[in-house]
Formats: structure tokens, C-alpha cells, sequence
């Protein structure tokens, strides 16, 4: 069975600030992994994936994600946080295909001025 | 291409009534699943179509949920009857090659 932890519910930075949240995984396949945003009232965008092919991904809006095997790591990156990124984060896994996504419980993404 | 299209977006009932959602997926998508995404947690398959088969609908509760897809394009998930820890927002995604992508999703309160 897959399942997603990420740490820390709740994640606050300044703006300008280097935004890091944590995702760890666990599968018994060769994972897809891929990171979502939510915006209040409004359904789940995707930020980017990794399928296998290079371990560092760049997604929309300056994220990054690195996937790390032997960390079982997937962690979310961005160089400069925008007050306009606070938001709910969910990191998800699946074996791929049309197989379906296994969500964390998600961390929210606060902005300080 | 237009996206996912979910309704009604916010429904209040009382417990114990039923209700109906709807999703219109994205066109020449064959695969539809609907997540449940209680408030704190992320979301949890309900049920997942290909075509108008299921394929995967073990986490659904279907002592009181049902979902069908007639023609293999628009979807429809039912409750009845309601109960308090129905409460939700409950999300429709189509997928193909390796993504998902999700309807605004339906807030369901149950009174």
C-alpha cells in the first residue's frame, strides 16, 4: 500500500522567503509523485510531477521538487515565497497510469508581509 | 480545453435527506474518480470509472453512496441517506497519461 506523510500542518514564511514543505513517501512500486496547491473554495491545481525521468522537477510558478529514493523524499521548493502562494499544499503518490492518488493530510502555506 | 465541471458548488441538507452531485469530466477523458476531502485531511477515493465501468470502489460506503456514469461521460454521486460525518467537499477528477485534473469540487454540509 502507498501512503504520503508531510510535515508540519501548517508552515509560515515572510515573503521573499525560501519556501520549504516536506513530503515522504512510502511504496512498494517504483512511485509517481506529485505535488497539488488549493486555493480557498476552489478545487486542486497541480504543481508538478515526477514519472521517472529526472529527479529534480520544476513545476509552475517557481516551484521545484527533488525526488530523493533513498530519502524517500519529495520535498517542495521555492526560492521566494509570494504572498500569493498562501495556500493548502498536498503532496500525492500513485503507481501510475490511471492508478489512483494517494494524498498527505496537506500543509498550509502562510505569507507574511 | 475546458476543465472539469462539478454542481451543484455548496449544498446544505439535514441529515438523514439525500442528495445528488454531478460532474462533467474533460472531454475524451475515459477515466473519472470521485474524492471525498474531509475538512483537515486530504482527499480519499470514493470510487474510480473507466469508461462507464468501475474500477476501484472498496473505500466507498455503499450502504449510502452510489455513483454511475452513463455513457462513459457525465458522472453522478448519491447519498442517501445523509449523515453528520458525510459533511465534505467532495471532488470529481478525469484523468489521462499519468495526470488528474479536479473539478472546484461540491461542499456538502449535513445539518
Amino acid at each position: 500500500a502507498q501512503s504520503v506523510t508531510q510535515l508540519g500542518s501548517h508552515v509560515s514564511v515572510s515573503e521573499g522567503a525560501l519556501v520549504l514543505l516536506r513530503c515522504n513517501y512510502s511504496s512498494s512500486v517504483p512511485p509517481y509523485l506529485f505535488w497539488y496547491v488549493q486555493y480557498p473554495n476552489q478545487g486542486l491545481q497541480l504543481l508538478l510531477k515526477y514519472t521517472s525521468a529526472a529527479t529534480l522537477v520544476k513545476g509552475i510558478n517557481d516551484f521545484e521538487a527533488e525526488f530523493k529514493k533513498s530519502e524517500t523524499s519529495f520535498h517542495l521548493t521555492k526560492p521566494s515565497a509570494h504572498m500569493s502562494d498562501a495556500a493548502e499544499y498536498f503532496c500525492a503518490v500513485s503507481e501510475g497510469g490511471n492508478t489512483p492518488l494517494v494524498f498527505g493530510k496537506g500543509t498550509r502555506l502562510s505569507v507574511i508581509a | 480545453e475546458a476543465g472539469v465541471a462539478q454542481s451543484p458548488r455548496y449544498k446544505i441538507i439535514e441529515k438523514r435527506q439525500s442528495v445528488a452531485f454531478w460532474c462533467n469530466p474533460i472531454s475524451g477523458h475515459a477515466t473519472l474518480y470521485w474524492y471525498q476531502q474531509i475538512l483537515g485531511q486530504g482527499p480519499k477515493l470514493l470510487i474510480q470509472f473507466q469508461n462507464n465501468g468501475v474500477v476501484d470502489d472498496s473505500q466507498l460506503p455503499k450502504d449510502r453512496f452510489s455513483a454511475e456514469r452513463l455513457k462513459g461521460v457525465d458522472s453522478t454521486l448519491k447519498i442517501q441517506p445523509a449523515k453528520l460525518e458525510d459533511s465534505a467537499v467532495y471532488l470529481c477528477a478525469s484523468g489521462r497519461a499519468n495526470e488528474q485534473y479536479f473539478g472546484p469540487g461540491t461542499r456538502l454540509t449535513v445539518t
